[in-house]
């Protein structure tokens, strides 16, 4: 099936630095999304985009959705402690046998020791 | 405003044992999916439900199976719960027209 790459896997945060995540695909789709998994909860929708090209912003949180429509980028400003979980980008993709969404593998943002 | 109901949220299983894990949604949602999440691995979906009284299965079905009970309900089944089948599991349900899915807060279970 179709296969989306979340690059970092993982990643350290200190309090207060900005961090960046991608999510990238050989084929073109036309929603992406970006989800949050903290810690022993199900995933929630963070971020929906529609539009090539198009940036959008949920408080701390940027992201874009790329050109080619065949990536996205996710930007958290300013991180806290409470950022820490995982965060999975999805993409629209009706029927087949992965469902009508397609996720990434996450990228985990843990505290730095 | 429940959304995703999940039971149990915990569950330890012998090799062998059968179980099934319920799920149930509120929001009159018409899809409904189960999935696994192992470590490195993301979100895996088992079995998915587009509309009542249909089920089609997804990536990893082999040794599940689903019952889509009525519009609210759909349950996943173990027949002979293997150490493999370790995981935590997700029910999900999205709605016509809506974007992305709305999970419930997973079952961890455990097969030793």
């Amino acid at each position: 099936g179709q296969q989306l790459n979340q690059s970092p896997q993982s990643m350290f945060i200190q309090e207060g630095e900005d961090v960046s995540m991608n999510c990238t695909s050989s084929s073109i789709f036309n929603t992406w999304l970006w989800y949050k998994q903290d810690p022993g909860e199900g995933p929630v929708l963070l971020i929906a985009l529609y539009k090539a090209g198009e940036l959008t912003s949920n408080g701390r949180l940027t992201a874009q959705f790329g050109i080619t429509r065949k990536d996205s980028f996710l930007n958290i400003s300013a991180s806290i402690p409470s950022d820490v979980g995982i965060y999975f980008c999805a993409v629209m993709n009706y029927g087949g046998s992965q469902g009508n969404l397609i996720f990434g593998k996450g990228t985990k943002l843990s505290v730095k020791p | 405003n429940a959304g995703v109901t999940q039971t149990p949220k915990f569950q330890v299983l012998k090799t062998g044992q059968s179980m099934t894990l319920q799920c149930a949604q509120d929001m009159n949602h018409n899809s409904m999916y189960w999935y696994r999440q192992d470590p490195g691995m993301g979100l895996r979906l088992i079995y998915y439900s587009a509309s009542e009284g249909t089920t089609d299965k997804g990536e990893v079905p082999n040794g599940y199976n689903v019952s889509r009970l009525n519009k609210r309900e759909f349950s996943l089944r173990l027949e002979s719960a293997a150490p493999s089948q370790t995981s935590v599991y997700f029910c999900a349900s999205s709605g016509t027209g809506g974007v992305g899915y709305t999970f419930g807060s997973g079952t961890r279970l455990t097969v030793v």
